[in-house]
């Protein structure tokens, strides 16, 4: 089973600024790996897939990069509708599929 | 619209069995694969099972395989989720999941139904 390990658990980032996210895969994903964004109550929501392809309707802040095992999801500036927790997925092999623990941005 | 609705959650307790449910709308379901994630409260997603369009391929995670099995019906436009003997670490929401294409991450989700297994 692949192994998602993501850092930091907790960001404290001030809107505006730039909030950046680590995730890397105990082996190779290629360019598998998908990015999720998950606010209180609520479902997940798809960011990014194929490591940078921003889903539908997902703002030009978000960008998503790397390859292989080291992932990073860059929120250019953050807004204040951005503070939530932020999950990372592999789906290079299946099954399983697996994520990572997550990263919770909050507002510092 | 996508739309995903899951439902047959509740309380249970350990050992019981529960059947949950997902209605699917607004594509053409018997075209995706369909999976279920779960998450425990205050917790992480946790991937539980998946099954392709046709039911030819399944997989779950090694924490309830033997106990769970997932099915569909392409007519009905569902999803299922069979939970037997379940345990106090299976309480969870369960969300129903549409993959995207040919590659399994999830473009929609449910609200999920939340399983909660207690004496």
């Amino acid at each position: 089973e692949i192994v998602m390990t993501q850092s930091p658990a907790t960001l404290s980032v001030s809107p505006g600024e730039r909030a950046t996210l680590s995730c890397r895969a105990s082996q190779s994903v290629s360019s598998n790996l998908a990015w999720y964004q998950q606010k209180p109550g609520q479902a997940p929501r798809l960011l990014i897939y194929g490591a940078s392809t921003r889903a539908t309707g997902i703002p030009a802040r978000f960008s998503g990069s790397g390859s292989g095992t080291e992932f990073t999801l860059t929120i250019s500036s953050l807004q204040s509708e951005d503070f939530a927790v932020y999950y990372c997925q592999q789906y290079n092999n299946w099954p399983p599929v697996t994520f990572g623990g997550g990263t919770k941005v909050e507002i510092k | 619209e996508v739309q995903l609705v899951e439902s047959g959650g509740g309380l249970v307790q350990p050992g019981r069995s529960l059947r949950l449910s997902c209605a699917a709308s607004g594509f053409t379901f018997d075209d995706y694969a369909m999976h279920w994630v779960r998450q425990a409260p205050g917790k992480g997603l946790e991937w539980v099972s998946g099954i392709s369009w046709n039911s030819g391929s399944i997989g779950y995670a090694d924490s309830v395989k033997g106990r769970f099995t997932i099915s569909r019906d392409n007519a009905k436009n569902s999803l299922y989720l069979q939970m037997n003997s379940l345990r106090a670490e299976d309480t969870a929401l369960y969300y129903c999941a549409k993959v995207a294409a040919e590659f399994y991450y999830f473009d929609y989700w449910g609200q999920g139904t939340l399983v909660t297994v207690s004496s």
